[in-house]
C-alpha cells in the first residue's frame, strides 16, 4: 500500500483558515468514509483530532472540520492559532483491513 | 484512563529480531470491543501502520511487513508484543502501541504510547 499524497508544508496567519489535503486512491480514501486526522507536536506521540471524515473526538476544537470528494479527503483550521502549529498526518482505512498514513503536512502558524 | 507503555531494546543489530512489549493499565487487552497494534515513525518521516489484534485471535498486517511481522497478547500480564524479524536500517523508528476506538478494523487509532526509538545497528 502506497502512503497518502499530502502537501509537506503549509501556514497560515493567527485568524486565518486553511486547508490541508489527502489524496489516495479508490482502495482507500475513496473507497470508505473512514478518513482519520492526527496533530503531532514535536517530541509527542500523534493526537486524533478528525475520524469518520468529519467526527471530531471529545474535546477536539470545533474550528477543525474535515470533508471529502472522492480520492481526496481534506482537513480545515478555522482561526489559526499558534498552538495549531504541529504536523498533521492523514490516515485512512484500506481494502486490506489495515490503515494507510499520509507523509505529513508541517503547519507553520506565522 | 487508559495508558500505553512500550518496552524493550534501543539498539537492535542488523539480521537479527525487534521485540517490544506494550503494558496496558486502565483497560483490558481481553476486551473484543477494539483493537491493539503498533505504528512506527522513522526519525523526521511520516507514519507506518505495522499490524492489530483482537483479543480472540484475529490480526491483521501491513502488507509491506506481513513476511517478518508478528502481534500477540498476553491476558496474564495484559500486554501485547510486536516481534519484527531481519531488520535493517530501514526499520529504524519510533515505535508507537496502539489502541482503536471502540469498533471493527475501521476504527482510527484513538490512544497511543509515549513511543520506543528502536536504532538498527552494529
Amino acid at each position: 500500500q502506497s502512503a497518502l499524497t499530502q502537501p509537506a508544508a503549509m501556514s497560515g496567519s493567527p485568524g486565518q483558515s486553511i486547508t490541508i489535503s489527502c489524496t489516495g486512491t479508490s482502495s482507500d480514501v475513496g473507497g470508505y468514509n473512514y478518513v482519520a486526522w492526527y496533530q503531532q507536536h514535536p517530541g509527542r506521540a500523534p493526537k486524533l483530532v478528525l475520524y469518520d471524515v468529519s467526527q471530531r473526538p471529545s474535546g477536539i476544537s470545533n474550528r477543525f472540520s474535515g470533508s471529502k470528494s472522492g480520492n481526496t479527503a481534506s482537513l480545515t483550521i478555522s482561526g489559526l492559532q499558534a498552538e495549531d502549529e504541529a504536523d498533521f498526518y492523514c490516515g485512512s482505512y484500506t481494502s486490506t483491513y489495515t490503515w494507510v498514513f499520509g507523509g505529513g503536512t508541517r503547519l507553520t502558524v506565522l | 484512563q487508559l495508558q500505553l507503555q512500550e518496552s524493550g531494546p534501543g539498539l537492535v543489530k542488523p539480521s537479527e529480531t525487534l521485540s517490544l512489549t506494550c503494558s496496558v493499565s486502565g483497560g483490558s487487552v481481553s476486551s473484543s470491543s477494539y483493537y491493539w497494534g503498533w505504528i512506527r515513525q522513522p526519525p523526521g518521516k511520516g507514519l507506518e501502520w505495522i499490524t492489530s489484534i483482537y483479543y480472540g485471535g484475529t490480526t491483521y498486517y501491513n502488507p509491506s511487513l506481513k513476511s517478518r511481522v508478528s502481534i500477540s497478547v498476553d491476558t496474564s500480564t495484559n500486554q501485547f508484543s510486536l516481534r519484527l524479524t531481519s531488520v535493517t536500517a530501514a526499520d529504524t523508528a519510533m515505535y508507537f502501541c496502539v489502541r482503536g476506538l471502540p469498533g471493527g478494523a475501521a476504527a482510527p487509532v484513538a490512544y497511543w504510547g509515549q513511543g520506543s526509538l528502536v536504532t538498527v545497528s552494529s
